[in-house]
């Protein structure tokens, strides 16, 4: 089993719609996790952190089932420049900040 | 601020012939990391210094590639020789510190194609 998991996608939404994106980790002593975003033939960068909480940035909402072991990312009013790969990652004990990436879920959002 | 710069961006070769690559992270990171990133797949962690010294790099080949920060500042990521599979962007970090809690920042990578 993978480290971490995402469907591929792609998803491909229309503007304005709201889509989720999913993520399920393996191991449950996992610390920290985020969402990254990576444009075409671009770095990833920091999207957000993902906290039990639940947090939320403008349109985007992340949230953490660590019972689950599980991760989301909300997009609502979705924008055509949110067309991207979207990269959930998590951090494990005692590898420091080591990131472990899933495989990306792609976003195509259309007029 | 300036970012990570890398280079070269590009680069062709032929397998069995060696290839370097160098990154100047971010001023006053003293972490480093380098990744590879095989199409459609997520980055993968090859090697992380703290400073000049070697935090983890289990997931580096060690037969063939290698790596150094001298001076704790610029890195180099070696390849030799190359393979086939090696054909992948090789991505470098910094931030600066270790731990979740500390951002880090990724170069525009460098694009290997081995043929």
């Amino acid at each position: 089993r993978k480290e971490v998991e995402q469907d591929p996608g792609p998803f491909n939404v229309p503007e304005g719609a709201t889509v989720a994106f999913n993520c399920t980790y393996s191991n449950s002593a996992s610390q920290s996790f985020f969402w990254y975003r990576q444009d075409c033939r671009k770095e990833p960068k920091l999207l957000m952190s993902v906290y039990s909480s639940g947090n939320e940035d403008g349109r985007f909402t992340a949230q953490l089932n660590r019972a689950s072991q599980y991760i989301s990312l909300l997009i609502r009013d979705s924008k055509l420049s949110d067309s991207a790969t979207y990269l959930c990652v998590v951090t494990n004990t005692g590898t420091a900040s080591k990131l472990t990436f899933g495989t990306g879920t792609r976003l195509q959002v259309t007029l | 601020e300036a970012g990570v710069a890398q280079s070269p961006r590009y680069k062709i070769i032929e397998k069995r012939q060696s290839v370097a690559f160098w990154c100047n992270p971010i001023s006053g990171h003293a972490t480093l990391y380098w990744y590879q990133q095989i199409l459609g797949q997520g980055p993968k962690l090859l090697i992380q210094f703290q400073n000049n010294g070697v935090v983890d790099d289990s997931q580096l080949p060690k037969d063939r590639f290698s790596a150094e920060r001298l001076k704790g500042v610029d890195s180099t990521l070696k390849i030799q020789p190359a393979k086939l599979e090696d054909s992948a962007v090789y991505l470098c970090a910094s931030s600066e510190g270790t731990g979740g809690a500390y951002e880090q920042y990724f170069g525009p990578g460098t694009r290997l194609t081995v043929t």
